[in-house]
């Protein structure tokens, strides 16, 4: 049911970067509606990563950033290193659901 | 710095309600800078927003769920509340409760989970 698309799997060695998209429409990310970012460690809850587009909430490493164009958004994890192992989430409003959806996930891997 | 717990059943039949609490603490319910929510995530599946209520009582939710939804808000307790009725086993995930941003929408704090499993 998500309305914002993610590719299903990245990978990189360590050290590399990393960039992850995240499709949307005119009735979520193209409607200016922020973007936020999410990371999920195996059996943990998601922590906020990027928060409106391209903001860092304090203890997050600067190694993470977010962007936003038109209908889509991205965030690029760079140095990647083992910890950043994990399951992405990308989120926005939609006026169409008068709610917020997720994206469909993306599991970082290193190799 | 906010916490929220959820409690409630870990096991609820199939066509019976599902009922889950979110307890808060180190913040208020009654904040006019957030809203309240329920997010899931079936097992190995991606989150999905369940709904969510700003203190005053005004709500939220997703349109596929939203005959069988329920949010509600208790300010005297600092607690919200989740009702799902008519379960199947296509309900049973983790279910998050969370703190939501009242003018960007993102969601600052989790709970831990809970799993709820439907089956008989």
């Amino acid at each position: 049911q998500s309305v914002l698309t993610q590719p299903p799997s990245v990978s990189g060695a360590p050290g590399q970067r990393v960039t992850i998209s995240c499709t949307g429409s005119s009735s979520n990310i193209g409607a200016g509606y922020d973007v936020h970012w999410y990371q999920q460690l195996p059996g943990t809850a998601p922590k906020l990563l990027i928060y409106g587009n391209s903001n860092r909430p304090s203890g997050v490493p600067d190694r993470f950033s977010g962007s936003k164009s038109g209908t889509s958004a991205s965030l690029a994890i760079t140095g990647l290193q083992a910890e950043d192992e994990a399951d992405y989430y990308c989120q926005s409003y939609d006026s169409r659901m008068s709610g917020y959806v997720f994206g469909t996930g993306t599991k970082v891997t290193v190799l | 710095q906010v916490q929220l717990q959820e409690s409630g059943p870990g096991l609820v039949k199939p066509s019976e309600t599902l009922s889950l609490t979110c307890t808060v603490s180190g913040g208020s319910v009654s904040s006019s800078s957030y809203y309240w929510s329920w997010i899931r995530q079936p097992p190995g599946k991606g989150l999905e927003w369940i709904a969510y209520s700003f203190y005053s009582g005004s709500t939220n939710y997703n349109p596929s769920l939203k005959s069988r939804v329920t949010i509600s808000v208790d300010t005297s307790n600092n607690q919200f509340s989740l009702k799902l009725s008519s379960v199947t086993a296509a309900d049973t995930a983790v279910y998050y409760c969370a703190r939501v941003g009242y003018s960007g929408y993102e969601v600052d704090s989790w709970g831990q989970g809970t799993l709820v499993t439907v089956s008989s």
